[in-house]
């Protein structure tokens, strides 16, 4: 595909259930990023990955949230145990380089729409 | 603390007029600034970064240090022009976004 991908776009859960998200980057971007909007607010930062390791997940806001990108590409968003509060949109976007950051050249995808009722 | 703020959650004007997004951030150091755009039904894309000094799609946006502001402006907004903007700063390997402004522009 020619853009960042992910999946699903919509997804409807009930409190306590997991979930998990999936993003597919662009073909041969290093970098992939993992972002959280709420309602009314702008993107908020979660993790981010160069290749397959995981460089920063200071912005996972506890324990039930986790991410993994194991083979460098695709990489999965995974929160445990669902709560109401963890409603949002969640974006994922990746560069091309590890310097793609300090350009701003992040490309986003369409983001997962997660409601938990 | 590293903090980016976009105080006016809705800016309306019509077609022709000026337009100014304003942004002020918060940062200790260098700042290196951005301003990404999300039309209707397309993704969050960049839209111009300071470092460049580029006018994108009549779109302009200064760094001023004293002011710790980087205010997106153009000269006579058009139509398409509606659309969210955020603006960012880069604080190491990521970057802090602003909570958004939605600029609509009416014929």
């Amino acid at each position: 595909g020619a853009g960042v991908s992910q999946s699903p776009r919509y997804k409807v859960t009930k409190r306590g259930q997991d979930v998990a998200l999936r993003c597919d980057p662009i073909s041969g971007h290093v970098s992939l990023y993992w972002y959280r909007q709420a309602l009314g607010q702008g993107p908020e930062f979660l993790t981010y990955f160069n290749y397959e390791a995981q460089q920063d997940k200071s912005g996972l806001p506890n324990d039930r949230f986790s991410a993994e990108r194991p083979e460098g590409s695709i990489s999965t968003l995974t929160i445990q145990r669902t709560e109401q509060r963890d409603s949002a949109m969640y974006r994922c976007a990746s560069s091309l380089t590890l310097a793609g950051v300090y350009t701003g050249e992040l490309f986003f995808g369409e983001g997962s729409r997660l409601t938990v009722l | 603390a590293q903090r980016v703020t976009q105080p006016e959650k809705l800016l309306s004007v019509f077609k022709g007029a000026p337009v100014e997004l304003k942004c002020n951030y918060s940062y200790s150091g260098s700042p290196e600034l951005f301003w990404y755009v999300q039309y209707s039904r397309q993704r969050l894309q960049l839209l111009l970064r300071h470092i460049s000094r580029e006018s994108i799609k009549g779109f302009t946006a200064d760094l001023n240090k004293g002011e710790t502001s980087f205010h997106l402006k153009k000269p006579f907004a058009q139509e398409e022009d509606s659309a969210m903007y955020y603006c960012a700063l880069r604080n190491t390997d990521k970057l802090i976004f602003g909570t958004g402004t939605r600029l609509q522009v009416f014929p």
